[in-house]
């Protein structure tokens, strides 16, 4: 079965520190790979997303992540993060149902960005 | 609408009554999916319709869970004989176009809460 494993539940940082969450899945095939942020109090946002093409996708708010297919990894980073950045980050994948259909999320258990003043 | 509307923010039932949640997908979205949300982090896809037509129901629970799309009226997921283990938030998400790319808008989410 498809799954996403996020790496870091829980990650402490101070301002303008540089970020880095891991993202791995599982599955051979062809993927896309979301990132998502749900800020307190707020529903769930799309950061980023992988679907073809250039493997470095740059998102909102100054995010990019990195597909890179023989790690299945899809990591994703900021260089310089802020106290706003303070919010529970999921990485998703797309498991394949039928080709060229729009298909369901598998969803890494999330990681906990609290970012100190 | 261009958000994804849930009714309502927050639903409280005893175990063993019916609950019924809402979800009004964006204007123009053919896909609406279900997830539900236990214990803050765990999402668990449960049920996706292309318009009203169930699309994948792969993860809906096979007794007390149901879900509907009906031309004209919100989606709803109904669960009947609540259970405790059934507290979460559910939230609802849209997309549209059939390409794998397309990203999902979410909703608020319900929080059920079962006494």
């Amino acid at each position: 079965a498809q799954s996403v494993s996020q790496h870091n539940h829980h990650v402490i940082l101070s301002e303008a520190a540089s970020l880095e969450l891991g993202c791995n899945y599982s599955y051979g095939g062809t993927v896309n790979l979301f990132w998502y942020v749900q800020y307190p109090g707020q529903h769930l946002q799309l950061l980023l997303k992988y679907f073809s093409g250039d493997p470095l996708v740059k998102g909102i708010k100054g995010f990019e992540a990195e597909f890179i297919k023989s790690k299945f990894s899809f990591n994703l980073r900021k260089p310089s993060v802020q106290w706003s950045d303070t919010a529970e980050y999921f990485c998703a994948v797309n498991a394949p149902l039928r080709a060229g259909n729009n298909r369901k999320l598998i969803w890494g258990l999330g990681t906990s960005l609290a970012v100190n003043p | 609408g261009e958000e994804v509307a849930q009714t309502p923010k927050h639903l409280v039932r005893g175990e063993g009554q019916k609950a019924k949640l809402y979800c009004a997908p964006i204007k123009g979205h053919s896909y609406v999916f279900w997830y539900q949300q236990v214990l803050k982090n765990e999402f668990k896809f449960l049920i996706s319709f292309q318009n009203e037509n169930v699309f994948d129901e792969t993860g809906m629970p096979k007794e007390r869970f149901s879900a509907k799309c009906l031309p004209n009226s919100p989606c709803s997921l109904e669960i009947q004989a609540t259970k405790l283990e059934d507290s979460a938030v559910y939230f609802c998400a849209s997309s549209q176009g059939t390409l794998g790319g397309q990203p999902q808008h979410f909703g608020d989410g319900t929080r059920l809460s079962i006494l």
